[in-house]
């Protein structure tokens, strides 16, 4: 029973343009949700979160935005740039007996072309 | 600068044999995790510790051990590795925030291949 979906394998952009990797979940009881980004041979680093209570949150380039009616959830990364190629894992926390605990997606891996 | 640190970080072991990965962290998080990464499941908790003396069972718990005996370690044991424990362990901390929202903290990960 995969409570986080990230249903995209892999997705190819082109540099400049806008990168928006998706991510579905099943709990209703998640309150917090976060994006990592994961190099090759290093570990996942941590890139945004939003809490339930917001609907959008802004870093720079990176944008996630949240529709708990539609329990999703997106990441956009404009202008996306070649350095963003990784793979980024959303995660999702909350309700009873997940307190502290990630449940992550299988992860969406990100190419940006030159 | 406080920091989350994995070793190995590569291991070779045959099937049978019990196995170790340390983690140790520098920040004085409460809450540890270890997690194993495969093709097609993301990113899979294994064990956790919200403290001390304290540790629980993850999705993916069955095989594996943990013990937390003071709040800057959480090794992970195979107690008898298995070829389906081939795999990517992370270690992770967070704070231990009462609202439990809050960031994880990842190490860079130890490579384990079990023949």
């Amino acid at each position: 029973d995969q409570q986080v979906k990230q249903n995209s394998p892999s997705l190819s952009v082109q540099e400049g343009r806008i990168s928006i990797l998706n991510c579905d979940y099943t709990n209703s009881m998640f309150d917090y949700f976060l994006w990592y980004k994961k190099y090759p041979a290093e570990g996942p680093t941590f890139l945004i979160s939003i809490s339930s209570i917001k609907d959008k949150n802004e870093d720079g380039r990176f944008t996630v935005f949240l529709n708990k009616s539609a329990k999703h959830l997106s990441l956009h990364i404009v202008p996306s740039q070649p350095g963003d190629s990784a793979v980024y894992f959303c995660a999702a926390s909350g309700g009873s007996g997940n307190t502290g605990k990630l449940i992550f997606g299988q992860g969406t891996t990100l190419q940006v072309k030159p | 600068d406080a920091e989350i640190t994995q070793s190995p970080r590569h291991k070779i072991t045959e099937t049978g044999r019990q196995v170790t990965l340390a983690c140790h962290q520098t920040w004085n998080h409460n809450n540890m995790f270890w997690y194993r990464q495969d093709l097609g499941h993301g990113l899979r908790l294994i064990h956790y510790s919200y403290g001390v003396q304290d540790t629980n069972k993850g999705e993916v718990s069955d095989g594996y051990s943990v013990s937390r005996s003071n709040t800057e370690d959480l090794p992970l044991t195979l107690e008898s590795a298995a070829s389906s424990q081939t795999s990517v362990y992370f270690c992770a901390s967070s704070e231990g925030l009462s609202s439990g929202q809050e960031t994880q903290y990842f190490g860079p990960g130890t490579r384990l291949l079990v023949l």
